[in-house]
């Protein structure tokens, strides 16, 4: 299994809502990391885990948490979110040892904050 | 700050010829850059890397060139295909590229490929 998975697809929230993100690996990858991409434009680092505990927080607002439960899933819970979050988040996760840097992106999860 | 960007936004080229997609960067620390291709609906996937120790890398069909005295790295893919339409990423790693864990990547802002048939 070579691939990085992400639930859902697509995602449309109330600014009132909490929903949460989730993305899974089985490449016993031990770095883990969410991007926020916006329309034709590069992605952007949000956090990143490494060994299940955060290592980078890039000065996220606090309505975005992130959640390591174990070496597999990431999740990132949503609350009380902006229509300017609106956009692509990707998940990525990379293997120590590697010898490149790697990182294995999944296909993101679409959210509209309306 | 330091930024990783690229010459040209969008590259049209037709079928069968060779593309080459040009990036610049800033930071004189960068040690590894990697590009990455994202097609439509999908996240990016790694095409091919380079060390700063290095000035040249072959894939198949890909070839990185890197000129660290203008700061200044490309990617060059022979004999494109419909496929190869997505936009392309050139990316570094910042920090300590050893500190598994702490590296962090900058994209750049993305050159889009279309294939004319």
């Amino acid at each position: 299994d070579t691939e990085v998975t992400q639930t859902p697809k697509h995602l449309v929230m109330g600014m009132t809502n909490k929903k949460s993100l989730k993305c899974e690996q089985h490449m016993g990858h031990r770095a883990m990391y969410w991007y926020k991409q916006k329309a034709k434009k590069p992605p952007e680092l949000m956090f990143v885990y490494s060994y299940e505990k955060l290592s980078i927080n890039e000065s996220v607002p606090s309505r975005f948490s992130p959640e390591c439960p174990n070496s597999s899933l990431l999740n990132l819970h949503l609350h009380a979110l902006q229509p300017e979050d609106s956009a692509l988040y990707l998940c990525a996760s990379s293997q120590k040892d590697s010898p490149t840097y790697e990182q294995y992106f999944g296909p993101g999860t679409r959210l509209t904050v309306t | 700050g330091e930024s990783v960007g690229l010459h040209l936004p969008t590259l049209s080229v037709q079928e069968g010829d060779n593309s080459i997609i040009n990036c610049a960067y800033s930071n004189s620390a960068s040690d590894y850059f990697i590009w990455y291709k994202q097609e439509s609906g999908k996240g990016p996937q790694f095409i091919i890397d380079i060390r700063s120790n290095m000035d040249k890398r072959q894939g198949q069909r890909v070839t990185v060139l890197l000129n660290k005295t203008v700061k200044h790295l490309s990617l060059q893919i022979a004999a494109t295909q419909p496929g190869d339409s997505a936009v392309y990423f050139c990316a570094e790693i910042n920090g300590e590229a050893s500190d598994f864990g702490n590296e962090k990547l900058t994209f750049g802002t993305g050159t889009r490929l279309t294939i004319i048939p």
